[in-house]
């Protein structure tokens, strides 16, 4: 079975909403997940790391003020799609470190902002 | 220029076919390397790790090449379920685990 679920699996909001986006991990704690986001035909770019009770690492070009990341417990971290515009349409999927040196993704979440 | 690159494809191949994707990586201090199968939007699996010495998996045969910073995948006897997409990933030096994707190779098996 999953070991990590993500919810929702797809969602669909007015523009300038905000959409929050959940990640956890099953019967294991996860104190390093990472946040990806994949527009169509193109590749899986990460967004962020985030680290149990601490802030959020966001790569390059990443609006952390858009794009909020909490890891308050060891199995849930969260992304928050704030004030969400068409742009913001894709693939958001999480992937979850276990033990170290393994890793599962989530199922994905569509959001498409309309 | 990307930190991963690989060529979009499609390729269109048919059954029994052997098909190869390549897959470039800019820092030589990159430490793994893996290759994921990606369906129809859906999370990413993993198809298997990639090594210098090459590794094989049934149909599927991986290799690392680190003097020319590429890796590859070679699938033999192509079925129609292999279609997908092939996503390759590399591992920074001091990337904690991050993983760094390519674009994508699109694969489309046809009878």
């Amino acid at each position: 079975g999953a070991v990590v679920s993500q919810h929702p699996s797809w969602v669909i909001c007015k523009s300038g909403t905000s959409v929050k986006i959940e990640c956890r991990s099953l019967d294991f704690q996860a104190t390093t997940m990472f946040w990806y986001r994949q527009f169509p035909k193109q590749s899986l770019m990460l967004m962020a790391t985030s680290n149990e009770g601490s802030k959020a690492t966001y790569e390059q070009g990443v609006e952390k003020d858009k794009f909020l990341i909490n890891h308050a417990s060891l199995t849930l971290s969260t992304l928050t799609v704030t004030s969400a515009h068409p742009e913001d349409s894709s693939f958001y999927i999480c992937r979850v470190l276990y033990g170290g040196t393994e890793a599962f993704f989530g199922q994905g979440t569509r959001l498409t902002v309309v | 220029r990307k930190e991963v690159e690989q060529d979009p494809g499609p390729f269109n191949v048919p059954e029994g076919a052997t098909v190869a994707f390549n897959c470039t990586y800019s820092n030589s201090a990159s430490q793994s390397f893996f290759w994921y199968r990606q369906d129809c939007r859906k999370e990413p699996k993993l198809l298997m790790s990639v090594y210098s010495s090459g590794n094989e998996d049934g149909r599927f045969t991986a290799q690392l090449n680190r003097a020319s910073q590429y890796i590859s995948l070679l699938i033999r006897d192509s079925k129609l379920s292999d279609s997908a997409t092939y996503l390759c990933a590399v591992t920074p030096l001091g990337g904690y685990n991050k993983l760094i994707f390519g674009a994508g190779t699109r694969l489309a098996v046809h009878p």
